[in-house]
């Protein structure tokens, strides 16, 4: 199975902060990379699909880039509302279809 | 609008047989490109995704509990179910569902997710 690191596992940053998180992947997976947004006690929101595709709704502040085994997640402009935790997803679609998450990154504010 | 409601047992025994139920709206699972995904988070850790179930009745599950699960779905009643045998403690955690899509060619997102249903395991 694809295995995926995701780094930081955690960071403080101030309200206006660039925000970077990087997941890494075992494999090539080409753009097979989501992005979720985790606020305490709720259930996970899609944000990044594709790698690079920001979902329908969702603020341009945040944005994915990368292919490959390599990937980053960037919030342009931290905002308090941007509190959670957040996880890439990858997915082996070569049967069997597989997902794993990352082991999540917390941002908090500074 | 596309909604999705997970309804289980929130307390069950070692040894039992967890069935949790995904009732959902706004889309139909014979749909080409539809599907449905459980995913569970113990508490205080990250998201571990368990099985999918696609619009051709295909079905996926997570390798290190493959033998424990069956996922299977009603389209007519729009539900899918989750059944994991054996509990154990360890398993105590959030049940979700999501909606997952396929879309172009491969490239699949969980886009809209249920409350999750919080199942304890003890004795």
């Amino acid at each position: 199975d694809i295995q995926m690191t995701q780094s930081p596992s955690s960071l403080s940053a101030s309200v206006g902060d660039r925000v970077t998180i990087t997941c890494q992947a075992s494999e090539d997976i080409s753009k097979s990379l989501n992005w979720y947004q985790q606020k305490p006690g709720k259930a996970p929101k899609l944000l990044i699909y594709a790698a690079s595709n920001l979902e329908i709704g969702v603020p341009s502040r945040f944005s994915g880039s990368g292919s490959g085994t390599h990937f980053t997640f960037t919030i342009s402009s931290l905002q308090p509302e941007d509190v959670a935790t957040y996880y890439c997803q990858q997915y082996d679609n070569l049967p069997p279809l597989l997902f794993t998450f990352g082991p999540g990154t917390k941002v908090d504010i500074k | 609008q596309v909604t999705l409601r997970e309804s289980g047992p929130a307390l069950v025994k070692p040894t039992q047989t967890l069935t949790l139920t995904c009732t959902f709206s706004g889309f139909s699972l014979s749909t080409r490109g539809m599907c449905v995904s459980w995913i569970r988070q113990p508490p205080g850790k990250a998201l571990e995704w368990l099985a999918l179930i696609d619009w051709d009745d295909d079905l996926f599950y997570i390798s290190s509990l493959r033998t424990r699960l069956t996922i299977s779905k009603d389209t007519s009643k729009n539900q899918v179910v989750l059944t994991m045998t054996n509990m154990d403690p360890v398993d105590t955690a959030t049940y979700y569902c999501a909606r997952t899509t396929s879309v172009g060619t491969g490239y699949y997102q969980m886009d809209v997710w249920g409350q999750g249903t919080t199942v304890t395991v003890s004795s």
